[in-house]
């Protein structure tokens, strides 16, 4: 079966860094993505990785290693804002997203 | 403002009523989708169009109905609710090229209880 793993929930500090893995094993692998969810809000794209390596975006960074089925999302300079669900999802052979269940990321000052 | 509106916001249904979801978008995409969301549990797939005239079925398609008669509109019925049917629902579109890189914008989801 297709299968994402994400931590459910996670704690860090205002202005640390956090790494939220994922690990997945899919049939078929088309890309790999992340996505921000507020509390009651839509699910809004953070970053997209196909090829192994490090994606940076601002605050953002996104690693991918395809032969180890894994991806982790780090968040530099943590700000308050950033409390929210984060999503992995994987789009396999036939272009379909699989989810991860999200990580709740909890932000103290 | 671009992108997707869905309605209503919130339902509250008794069981066994028909209800339909209505999705609508302003951007031109070509694919649209209906997902639901429960605590717990990844977004999951209920039905899909990859262009006006076509549609298909996703992961938990059972109990639900699309229909995609032009490009803007995707509404997803729900032919006689049952409590199980109870979720946050999420209509997405992407401007989908059959290409790994499918960005989903999302609208901002419609809350359904079933009683």
């Amino acid at each position: 079966g297709q299968n994402i793993d994400q931590p459910t929930e996670m704690t860090a500090t205002e202005g640390a860094i956090v790494q939220i893995n994922c690990t997945y094993q899919t049939s078929g692998f088309n890309g790999l993505f992340w996505y921000q969810q507020h509390a009651g809000e839509a699910p809004t794209f953070l970053s997209y990785n196909v090829l192994d390596g490090l994606e940076e975006k601002g605050r953002f960074s996104s690693f991918l290693s395809r032969s180890k089925g894994y991806s982790y999302l780090l968040l530099k300079e943590l700000q308050m804002k950033d409390s929210a669900s984060y999503l992995c999802a994987v789009s396999d052979s036939n272009y379909q997203l699989i989810w991860g269940a999200g990580t709740k990321l909890i932000i103290k000052p | 403002i671009a992108g997707i509106t869905q309605a209503p916001t919130s339902q509250i249904l008794a069981a066994g009523r028909r209800m339909t979801l209505r999705c609508t978008q302003d951007m031109r995409h070509n694919a649209m989708y209906w997902y639901r969301q429960d605590l717990g549990l990844g977004l999951r797939l209920i039905h899909y169009s990859n262009t006006a005239g076509t549609t298909g079925k996703g992961e938990v398609p059972d109990g639900y109905s699309v229909s995609r008669a032009n490009t803007d509109d995707f509404p997803l019925t729900l032919a006689s609710a049952v409590p199980s049917q109870t979720s946050v629902y999420f209509c997405a579109s992407s401007d989908s090229k059959g290409t790994g890189a499918n960005v989903l914008t999302f609208g901002a989801g419609s809350r359904l209880t079933v009683l």
